[in-house]
């Protein structure tokens, strides 16, 4: 039973490269949620995402960042255009369909990425 | 004033002692409660949720929730130098749908 799953671990851009990372949920989870862990920071909301719908993106940045969880394949966060500043851990979140705000939400290893 | 609030720690305690990690939230109808375990370098792992006021024990960790309060705890017992990391409070909040909203964290560590 393959828990969620995240690619690239780590990525390395320069600045103003797109970084694009992928999330696959857990089997059966159809509710996908990314937050972003800076360096010596805690654990930021960015966007919650159901299949081919985003339904909060209160946390995303307004330039730069989008995501989409499409009907087929895993959801993508993307990054255009990146800055030093977008260096940090981002993981990826799953939970069953229920969506109900009891749900237990389980994390994936996550992608650190580095803009030199 | 913050959501979610925890002492950064870090908490120092011996081999075989209780931890009690606490954290307090600002919105008096947040709805469920969860605390990750978040080793260095590594993704936050789930230890408990709770969602009712009182106790709920799993083998050697107790969570603790006074809503009145605006507190939630968790009791590590017989605590082990595996033990030692991050621990993560989060909420979810009444007006907020699924997000979880995380205290900073606080940092355990166990000494042998």
């Amino acid at each position: 039973n393959a828990g969620v799953m995240q690619n690239p671990r780590h990525l390395v851009r320069r600045r103003g490269q797109e970084a694009r990372l992928r999330c696959s949920p857990m089997k059966g989870h159809s509710h996908v949620y990314w937050y972003r862990q800076l360096p010596e920071e805690g654990l930021k909301f960015m966007v919650y995402l159901q299949k081919e719908n985003i339904i909060d993106e209160s946390g995303m940045p307004k330039e730069r960042f989008s995501a989409e969880f499409p009907k087929e394949g895993p959801s993508i966060l993307r990054i255009q255009q990146v800055v030093r500043g977008d260096s940090a851990a981002y993981f990826c979140a799953s939970s069953p369909w229920r969506g109900a705000s009891t749900d237990t939400q389980y994390f994936g290893p996550g992608t650190r990425l580095t803009v030199l | 004033q913050k959501e979610v609030e925890q002492n950064s720690g870090p908490l120092s305690v011996p081999e075989g002692a209780i931890a009690s990690l606490n954290c307090t939230y600002s919105d008096r109808v947040s709805q469920s409660f969860f605390w990750y375990r978040q080793y260095s370098g590594k993704s936050p792992e789930l230890i408990m949720s709770i969602y009712s006021n009182g106790d709920k024990e799993d083998g050697r960790f107790t969570a603790q929730l006074n809503k009145a309060s605006q507190y939630v705890s968790l009791l590590i017992r017989d605590s082990q130098p595996s033990d030692s990391a991050t621990y993560l409070c989060a909420v979810t909040l009444w007006n907020a749908g699924n997000m979880l909203t995380f205290g900073g964290g606080t940092r355990l560590m166990v000494k042998p």
